[in-house]
Order: C-alpha cells, then structure tokens, then sequence
C-alpha cells in the first residue's frame, strides 16, 4: 500500500519560534502533497497544495509567509510554522496523490498527523 | 461552487445493527470521485470506499457500502454489523476532477457504536 509518513507525530513549542513539520511518502512518488489544518472537532481544512519544485498555492486566507511549505523532492514536502503563536495550535496533516495512472491513483493517501501545540 | 453537506452532527448505533450516515454534494464537475474516511481519536484518516461519478454500480468494501443516488445528488454510507471499533468521526469528501486534485470535505459525523 501507499504509506505516508509525518514527523514529529506532537510538538510542543513556545510563542515566537518556528516549527518544521516533515511529509514524506514512503513507497511511492507524489507529484502533489497537501497541507491541511484541523480545529477540535471539525472538518479538515486546505491550507495549500504543494507540487514538487514549484512554489505552493495557498488557499485564501492562509499566510504563505507564516506557513512555509518546501517541497523539495517527490517524496518530501515540509511545512514551517514560523513565529508560531497560541492560536497556531492545530493538528496538521498532510497527505499526497500518486502519479497519475498507477493504482488507485484517485485516492489521495494521507500522514497520520501531526499535534501542534504552542505555550 | 463545491460543496459537500453532512446533516448528522452526532450518532447513535447499537452494536451489530446497521447504520447509514448521509452525504449530499454539489458539483458542476460531470467527473467527480466520492469518498468516505473514518477518523478515530488517533486523528489519522483512513480510506474507506470510494464512487467515481460514471460508476454504474454502487461500491462495497467489506462491511462498507456507498448508496449513490446521482440524481439526487447522495453519496451515503451504510456500514452494517456496526462494531465498537466502529465509534469514530467519519467525513464525506468529493474530489471533482477539475479543481486541481482538491478534495472538499463535509462537517463529519460522530458516530458512537453501543454495546
């Protein structure tokens, strides 16, 4: 199967630093990797699209500056979390389409998530 | 505009009995793919079945089943001989194809198996 991996799993950091959280595809390529941001209790939310060696597309009202996604080859994407706030405290997930025509490349395969946390 | 609607904020099934959890979309994609995820406390999604809009058949997967009414616009899942295991938040997502392999997703459902 298609595994997507996120690290850390949880964080904890104070006001003002900055956070790096990885995205990495573990048995496949993914031409396409997506950010996401989910409040307790609701649904997911795009924050952007990330394709490997181009700049991502952030949905509207998400700060590209304050969350800096690189995706930097087809099994990596990394989203930072700069100056990171209290209200930054999220759980963040990512997920990645496979090339277009392998298996099941309709699915979009997604990291078990990552617990942000900010003091 | 995309749109996916999850009417049932929370509910109740007992244990072993069926259940069926509603979906309504909207989409002026003729091409679109359906979706239902179950999100246990853990956080992590995990695939459940999957409808393409052209499918003439509805989908099964083991104890999962879609019930796609095009017309109507429903993609419901009907999970039956429902085990504790099955208690978690479960989220319909559309994924039209030409949104640029965006996903949209609904408010979720809680469900809560009774033993």
């Amino acid at each position: 199967g298609a595994v997507v991996s996120q690290h850390p799993s949880w964080v904890i950091c104070k006001s003002g630093t900055s956070v790096k959280i990885e995205c990495r595809s573990l048995d496949f390529q993914a031409t396409t990797m997506f950010w996401y941001r989910q409040f307790p209790k609701q649904s997911l939310m795009l924050m952007a699209t990330s394709n490997e060696g181009s700049k991502a597309t952030y949905e509207q009202g998400v700060e590209k500056d304050k969350f800096l996604i690189n995706h930097a080859s087809l099994t990596l994407s990394t989203l930072t979390v700069t100056s990171a706030h209290p209200e930054d405290s999220s759980f963040y997930i990512c997920s990645a389409d496979r090339l277009a025509g392998a298996p099941r490349d309709y699915e979009q395969y997604f990291g078990p998530g990552t617990r942000l946390t900010v003091t | 505009a995309q749109k996916i609607t999850q009417t049932q904020p929370g509910m109740f099934v007992q244990e072993k009995e069926a259940v069926t959890l509603d979906c309504t979309y909207d989409t002026s994609d003729p091409s679109y793919g359906l979706f239902w995820y179950k999100q246990p406390s853990s956080g992590e999604m995990i695939f459940l079945i999957y409808q393409g809009s052209y499918d003439q058949q509805n989908a099964t997967e083991g104890r999962y089943s879609l019930n796609f009414q095009k017309a109507r616009k429903s993609a419901n899942l009907v999970i039956s001989a429902s085990q504790l295991g099955d208690s978690a938040m479960y989220f319909c997502a559309m994924r039209p194809s030409n949104t640029g392999n965006q996903f949209y997703f609904g408010t979720g459902t809680s469900l809560t198996v009774i033993p």
